[in-house]
């Protein structure tokens, strides 16, 4: 089955902060959704972005569907973005495959 | 427009012991989905509803089951508890199939003793 891989598995940073979070996916995909996890264990969605770019705030996600991987970036980070960042495609069977995540802290 | 809401928050239950968990979907929406989130093995998909019909499983065993009701509403349940078990029960939900974007409930976590 597809394989999807996220990078790096753990992210330290200060507030202010920007970074780049990374989702590698190992086959064509009809849908792609980044999800915040937050401490208490709820997904929160953040982008549906099967192609293409979009900015939301201090957010904002890149796609490349024919080079199989997706962007997540924050810019001035805050210590509310701490949690699990998870990147999650459907191929053809409509159900989520979520990749391994990225844990961030953001320490003030 | 009220979330995806999941039932009971905590449970706690013994080996042996059987448990219902229910999930009712954002207004309108007609898929549910239900997925089993573990340290070890990460976030993995169990089953899908649309009308009252399952159409994707994914590769659990036999004693987690679950159902969808005309209103939308799902219920998971599993039999026979293992220690194994013990996880956090994310049910999401999205407006036709799981193509489009799933909205996830706050979860169940089930611990078993």
């Amino acid at each position: 089955g597809i394989q999807v891989e996220q990078s790096p598995p753990d992210l330290i940073l200060q507030e202010g902060a920007n970074s780049t979070l990374r989702c590698n996916f190992s086959d064509s995909v009809n849908n792609l959704q980044w999800f915040h996890q937050n401490p208490w264990g709820q997904l929160i969605n953040l982008f549906y972005i099967p192609s293409g770019t979009k900015q939301n705030g201090r957010l904002s996600a890149t796609t490349v569907a024919t080079e199989r991987y997706s962007l997540l970036y924050i810019s001035s980070s805050q210590t509310t973005d701490s949690g699990v960042y998870f990147c999650a495609v459907v191929r053809s069977t409509d159900k989520l495959i979520f990749g391994t995540g990225t844990r961030l802290q953001v320490f003030p | 427009k009220a979330g995806v809401t999941q039932t009971p928050r905590y449970l706690i239950k013994t080996r042996g012991q059987q448990v219902t968990l229910s999930c009712s979907p954002i207004s309108g929406h007609r898929s549910v989905s239900w997925y089993q989130q573990t340290p070890g093995q990460g976030l993995q998909f169990l089953f899908e509803y649309f009308s009252e019909t399952q159409r994707n499983k994914g590769n659990f065993p036999g004693r987690f089951s679950g159902r969808q009701f005309s209103n939308s509403r799902s219920e998971m349940n599993v039999s026979t508890l293992e220690l194994g078990d013990s996880a956090l029960y994310l049910c999401a939900s999205s407006l036709t199939v799981a193509k489009n974007i799933q909205y996830f409930g706050a979860g169940t976590r089930l611990s078993v003793l």
